[in-house]
């Protein structure tokens, strides 16, 4: 039990554009949602928190303007990366929480932004 | 300022032998810690959770620590297997913020 699916799993696009990743759990219903971005052999940083129906609390340093988190349901979060860079290129990951941990992942989305 | 600091980047032991990892924490306090594994272009899988008022929890061959004077959590995994070699993730904090140490990347050697 306790499935987070992510998707697209991996992602190519043009500087300038708009990706879109979905992060579903399936089994379960999410409280709260988390979205990190890990750069190669660095740690998972929490970019922002999302719960159902209010606004993501987003950690200092991310734009919350380029980076749009959408938590409609209580089993779908999405992050949007708007007017994407290179410098955005990474590997982004969902968790999400059913209450106390632990935190179920999903299986990240890699951006290549060209 | 909340540090936490995993050991070693890496680490190389035998198969059959023990591999201990460290995780280190400075300016938390918090009720419970964990350990995730991760593998190459996956994401994190739960492996422990141990509480700050347990010193020592064990799930088949993996043992982990909580020494909340020291501010320190070691992670064992005994009769090593090269299946075992991933990326050791130790994490603190609360339901609305969880934060991870940057990993130690485990290789087992046959």
């Amino acid at each position: 039990g306790a499935v987070v699916s992510q998707h697209p799993s991996w992602v190519i696009c043009k500087s300038g554009t708009s990706v879109k990743i979905e992060c579903r759990s399936l089994d379960f219903q999410a409280t709260t949602m988390f979205w990190y971005r890990q750069f190669p052999k660095q740690s998972l940083m929490l970019m922002a928190t999302s719960n159902e129906g209010s606004k993501a609390t987003y950690e200092q340093g991310v734009e919350k303007d380029k980076f749009l988190i959408n938590h409609a349901s209580l089993t779908l979060s999405t992050l949007t990366v708007t007017s994407a860079h290179p410098e955005d290129s990474s590997f982004y990951i969902c968790s999400a929480s059913q209450g106390p941990s632990p935190l179920h992942f999903g299986n990240g989305t890699r951006l290549t932004v060209t | 300022s909340q540090k936490i600091e995993q050991n070693s980047e890496a680490l190389n032991i035998q198969e059959g032998k023990t591999a201990t990892l460290t995780c280190n924490y400075t300016n938390y306090s918090p009720a419970y810690l964990q350990w995730y594994r991760q593998d190459p272009g996956r994401g994190p899988v739960f492996l422990l959770l141990i509480r700050e008022n347990e010193k020592e929890k064990r799930k088949e061959r993996l043992k982990v620590t909580f020494d909340t004077t020291l501010k320190q959590s070691l992670f064992h995994i005994t009769a090593s297997q090269p299946a075992d070699s991933a990326t050791y993730l130790c994490a603190l904090g609360g339901n609305n913020d969880m934060r991870f140490g940057a990993g130690t990347r485990l290789t087992v050697k046959p």
